[in-house]
């Protein structure tokens, strides 16, 4: 069973920075192709961004939304992503949920359990 | 972007009764449509990808259909553990794009 553990989540001002991480102990991360996908209270799912995996150079995707203030990244010696929020608005308070795709590359076969982002002053 | 419409919002059914829930995408995608479940308070779950192809666990009683624009999730016999939020999502272009949901609810 593949465990996504995704943590970092706090309170923080409008205008701060906050790095969620996401760690798959017993799964190597470097292989797949890993999403964050969040979800504000109440609301639907929205998607934030991907990172590719190592064979396609760890490239990323972003949503309009957080292009430019949000950076995904990657540390393949501590088997992890990161998702590093800058300018942060009321409007990214949300559940934050890292995704691995599945072999096929498609969709997603695996989830965290989620980190709760709240921007309040 | 590609924006995708699930009809209904929401639901309500009984224990035993047939659930079809409907997306559709603003412009063609192919069969790069998945569906997920999602429970209050918990994290979603993958149902469908490549508009019907179950993911790995996930029981016989869903199943999905549709290519282009026009896609569906069935569920053949609803269960109390099947009362939850629906969502689909499309695959084919960035930015990934999400259908708005679908509550299923006990009537």
């Amino acid at each position: 069973e593949v465990h996504l553990v995704e943590s970092g989540g706090d309170l923080v001002q409008p205008g701060g920075s906050l790095r969620l991480s996401c760690a798959a102990p017993g799964f190597t991360l470097s292989d797949r192709h890993l999403d964050w996908v969040r979800q504000a209270p109440g609301k639907g799912l929205e998607w934030v961004g991907r990172s590719r995996n190592r064979a396609n150079g760890y490239t990323t995707e972003y949503a309009v939304s957080v292009k430019g203030r949000f950076t995904i990244s990657r540390d393949e010696s501590k088997n992890s992503l990161y998702l590093q929020m800058n300018s942060l608005t009321t409007e990214d308070t949300a559940v934050y949920y890292c995704a691995s795709l599945g072999s096929s590359g498609y969709s997603y076969a695996y989830w965290g359990q989620g980190t709760r982002v709240t921007v309040s002053s | 972007d590609i924006q995708m419409t699930q009809s209904p919002s929401s639901l309500s059914a009984s224990v035993g009764d047939r659930v079809t829930i409907t997306c559709r995408a603003s412009q063609g995608i192919s069969s790069s449509l998945a569906w997920f479940q999602q429970k209050p308070g918990k994290a979603p779950k993958s149902l469908i990808y490549g508009a019907s192809t179950l993911q790995s666990g996930v029981p016989s009683k869903f199943s999905g259909s549709g290519s282009g624009t026009d896609f569906t999730l069935t569920i053949s016999s609803l269960q109390p553990e099947d009362f939850a939020t629906y969502y689909c999502q499309q695959y084919k272009s960035y930015p990934l794009t999400f259908g708005g949901g679908t509550k299923v609810e006990i009537q």
